[in-house]
């Protein structure tokens, strides 16, 4: 069936370190693709998304690519902050089932200053 | 964008009580969903809310242990019924809106089971 892997956590940063966060999907047709991020005590937040082959997501320094080929949508940031401190959740959108998202299982990204 | 607001935020309960959730959605929205997080897990979907007809489980989820309303496109209420200590969670809200299918989140409602 459909599903997301994400590289598992937690991940710890120095502050201004490169981060990137694996995820893989398997699915049948064409999802949607996004990064949701929870920060400590807070709601989940859309981060950023795509929704074809080859587009880029972004939003706040993070970017992701959808690849098709790799059936890949690795986050990455070129320098974290403290801020950026919060647990993060790969997903994928299957129109074919209603629009539901089906969640990774979440990868833990501490930085340090 | 849509503003999802669901109570009760939290709430301590005893076993064997049910407790019903309400969210609430600041605009129509064509899909809504119940997730379930359990401590340190992921989201895992509970059941689509269907507006004007019985909700849509995913494996796993029974309508006599989690039922759902959806009377109209901007309500939905999840109860948890009979509870125990393993249904200790965060049940999150969410809505479907505009065409890339981004779901919008409620901030979730934390239930202790004792």
């Amino acid at each position: 069936g459909d599903s997301v892997t994400q590289m598992e956590g937690p991940v710890t940063l120095s502050e201004e370190a490169f981060l990137t966060i694996n995820c893989t999907y398997t699915a049948t047709g064409y999802p949607s693709l996004f990064w949701y991020v929870q920060y400590p005590g807070e709601g989940l937040q859309l981060l950023l998304k795509a929704t074809k082959a080859d587009d880029k997501g972004s939003n706040k320094g993070f970017e992701a690519t959808y690849r098709k080929e790799t059936t890949s949508f690795h986050l990455e940031k070129g320098s974290v902050q403290v801020s950026d401190s919060a647990v993060y959740f790969c997903a994928l959108g299957m129109w074919n089932q209603g629009g539901k998202l089906i969640f990774g299982q979440g990868t833990e990204l501490s930085v340090k200053p | 964008s849509a503003v999802i607001s669901q109570k009760p935020s939290r709430d301590i309960c005893q076993r064997g009580t049910s407790l019903t959730i309400q969210c609430q959605v600041d605009s129509q929205v064509t899909m809504m969903f119940w997730y379930r997080q359990q401590p340190g897990q992921s989201l895992t979907l509970i059941a689509t809310a269907n507006q004007g007809s019985e909700a849509t489980y995913e494996s796993g989820f029974v309508i006599d242990k989690f039922p759902i309303s959806r009377p109209n496109l901007t309500f939905s209420t999840l109860t948890v019924s009979n509870m125990s200590p393993e249904d200790s969670s965060i049940y999150l809200c969410s809505a479907r809106g505009g065409q890339t299918g981004e779901l919008f989140f409620g901030e979730g409602s934390r239930l202790t089971v004792l």
